[in-house]
């Protein structure tokens, strides 16, 4: 069965410096997403992107995050000045439909420390 | 309060009991859906259930809708220590709404 995948599984980086999540979605679905997750706490939205623009994104997502599909298989999150709070896990997910509609299939996530 | 909420917080059973969650919401919805999630990893889709069903089934798995109250539970019959994890809620919260919001979750612990 297909699946998302995240890479790298886990990252360690130094405050203020760029990290770039890599995700390679489902290759049929048309919908894209990022969520997080602090330690412990719920998972939260970070942004929607669809038909290669944002659909919608959270207060959480600003200037310093970025989302771009380069080449019509990758699906990138770039923070561009991590801090420390910046420390989550960080999910991919894909959906065929929109997401009411549709189930979100999500990655693994990758391991964002920031130390 | 926020606009999936899952009661209880975390719930410990025997092996072979069943296993009740339950999730409020605040805003009209189109569909719920429920979602496990196995310590460190993503979250698994289990369940879609439509804002005009009222129950549904898949497997060991009931869920049921009541849009009146707002509210959803996730039964699950006969548990085994395999469906030791955490499970979500999820809603959209508006109509044309592009994100699914999550619950905080209920932390289940079959033992064996």
């Amino acid at each position: 069965e297909p699946e998302v995948t995240q890479t790298p599984s886990h990252q360690v980086t130094q405050m203020g410096q760029e990290v770039i999540l890599r995700c390679v979605p489902i290759s049929n679905h048309l919908y894209f997403y990022w969520y997080r997750q602090i330690l412990g706490q719920k998972v939260e939205f970070l942004v929607s992107f669809y038909n290669n623009e944002i659909s919608e994104k959270s207060e959480i997502f600003d200037d310093q995050f970025s989302v771009e599909r380069p080449d019509g298989s990758n699906f990138t999150l770039k923070i561009r000045s991590t801090k420390l709070e910046d420390s989550a896990m960080y999910f991919c997910a894909s959906s065929r439909e929109i997401p009411y509609n549709s189930p979100l299939h999500f990655g693994n996530g990758t391991r964002l420390t920031v130390t | 309060s926020q606009q999936g909420e899952e009661d209880p917080q975390a719930l410990s059973i025997q092996e072979g009991e069943n296993a009740t969650m339950n999730c409020s919401y605040k805003t009209s919805i189109n569909n719920l859906q429920w979602y496990r999630q196995n310590s460190g990893r993503g979250l698994v889709h289990l369940i879609l259930i439509r804002s005009n069903e009222r129950e549904k089934h898949s497997g060991r798995l009931r869920v049921t809708l009541d849009t009146s109250k707002k509210s959803s539970s996730l039964l699950i019959t006969a548990s085994r220590a395999a469906d030791t994890a955490s499970y979500f809620c999820a809603t959209d919260v508006r109509q044309g709404a592009q994100k699914l919001v999550f619950g905080q979750g209920t932390r289940l612990t079959i033992n064996p």
